[in-house]
């Protein structure tokens, strides 16, 4: 199974906004409403940001958004802040019944 | 509170397999799967398989063909994952999960190096 593809890198300055992709196949993004999102600090366990494509867990700031349009979901993070530099993963399932993870997007905040 | 403890770190030789636990506490431990992703030095997450811990039946990844199985014991409320055949590519940390909607807990992770 094929990995779903997210940019290697983006960045921005605090405050911005920036957006990061993940696209997939009408198999697993664009089959079900599953996308999740995770922030994962070096050496650390990923953490929840995002699940069924745009809920939010508690605790996670409202800063975090996620969205989708066909076989791609995006998350955004708005007023961009210096703890949110991390490496960040979209997964989903696929109508195989199986879970899919994203190649990572590293983040850096400028 | 929930929590998934996982077992200690692993070095083994090629050839060789490995079996890590991971240990439930905090909530029915046969109402989620368990799943197990890796992640290389460096690399990505990836995916190897979930377990339902209610009926005991598994799902792999296709990108492991045989080589991973993935059990429980209900009465100890832990998960086990064998990986066997093991190859230096294997070098991974392995975690055991929850990932079902916001019921997302994550084990510590467990280190296993292959290395002749």
């Amino acid at each position: 199974q094929s990995a779903l593809t997210q940019p290697a890198s983006v960045s921005g300055s605090p405050g911005q906004s920036i957006t990061i992709s993940c696209t997939g196949t009408s198999s697993d993004v664009g089959a079900y409403n599953s996308v999740s999102w995770y922030q994962q600090h070096p050496g650390k366990a990923p953490k929840l940001m995002i699940y069924d494509v745009s809920d939010r867990p508690s605790g996670v700031s409202n800063r975090f958004s996620g969205s989708k349009s066909g076989n791609t979901a995006s998350l955004t993070i708005s007023g961009l802040q210096a703890e949110d530099e991390a490496d960040y993963y979209c997964s989903s399932y696929t109508i195989s019944n199986t879970l899919v993870f994203g190649g990572g997007t590293k983040l850096t905040v400028l | 509170q929930v929590h998934l403890v996982q077992s200690g770190a692993e070095v083994k030789k090629p050839g060789a397999s490995v079996k890590v636990s991971c240990k439930a506490s905090g909530y029915t431990f046969t109402n989620y799967h368990v799943h197990w992703v890796r992640q290389a030095p460096g690399q990505r997450l990836e995916w190897m398989g979930w377990i339902d811990t209610g009926n005991g039946y598994p799902k792999y990844s296709q990108n492991f063909g045989d080589r991973v199985t993935i059990t429980r014991d209900t009465s100890a409320s832990t998960a086990y994952m064998e990986l066997s055949s093991l190859r230096s590519e294997d070098t991974a940390m392995y975690y055991c999960a929850t990932l079902r909607g916001t019921f997302n807990t994550w084990g510590q992770g467990t280190m296993v190096a292959v290395s002749s």
